[in-house]
């Protein structure tokens, strides 16, 4: 079975610069979630999607935008993009809505801001 | 605020050797405490989670973790470390809300020859 697959692998915007970041979850998990990973840091916690709802958000601003479509991929967007958006974005897929228990993640898009 | 620390940023073991990788964690109460293995150029992958009972818990690949409740601790420890075990690991607890995972900072393991 596939995992959770990401695309791009890799970005490169300058700032002030949209960019969009997809995530396919693994076939049957429903709720998707978003992570940035800057470089030396664990990652944090962005936004949580289920069955096409945000039902979960961080402490990100309101530059940071998501959703999910009916097959329940999804999609992150930063728009106004800063040096400091520079990071690893990760993605993470699970059965349900209270399953964060069993998240599994994708290996990630790496955009770099210049 | 809720947190998960991780004091130790990097970690060099001797292949063979034991290694132990410290967290500890501040929640009002107990969180799902996990540890993760983040090698280079890949996603997060699961070594283990505790959520309750026994406070013992054993993982993928040799590792295993021990909850002290007196400590807010969540120590991942393995006998003896394989240079494959080279990695970023990182530390996570979950409210019992079910509604943040939240991530230590990583402790980067080297191995030695």
């Amino acid at each position: 079975d596939a995992g959770v697959t990401q695309s791009p692998t890799h970005l490169i915007k300058t700032r002030g610069q949209q960019v969009t970041l997809r995530c396919s979850p693994i076939s049957g998990h429903k709720s998707v979630s978003w992570y940035q990973q800057v470089l030396g840091q664990g990652p944090q916690f962005i936004f949580q999607y289920y069955e096409k709802e945000e039902r979960g958000r961080g402490n990100f601003p309101d530059r940071f935008s998501a959703r999910q479509f009916p097959n329940y991929s999804s999609e992150l967007n930063v728009n106004a993009l800063l040096l400091g958006d520079s990071a690893l974005y990760l993605c993470a897929s699970s059965f349900g809505q209270r399953t964060l228990i069993e998240q599994f993640f994708g290996p990630g898009t790496r955009l770099t801001v210049l | 605020a809720q947190s998960v620390t991780q004091p130790d940023i990097h970690i060099t073991v001797s292949e063979g050797a034991s290694l132990e990788l410290r967290c500890n964690y501040s929640y009002g109460a107990t969180p799902y405490l996990f540890w993760y293995v983040q090698s280079p150029g890949q996603g997060l992958q699961l070594l283990l989670k505790y959520f309750s009972g026994d406070t013992l818990v054993q993982g993928i690949k040799g590792f295993e973790a021990e909850f002290k409740r007196s400590q807010s601790s969540f120590n991942l420890r393995k006998p003896s470390v394989h240079w494959s075990d080279a990695a970023e690991y990182f530390c996570a607890a979950l409210n019992t809300g079910f509604q943040k995972l939240v991530f230590g900072t990583g402790t980067r393991l080297l191995v030695s020859p």
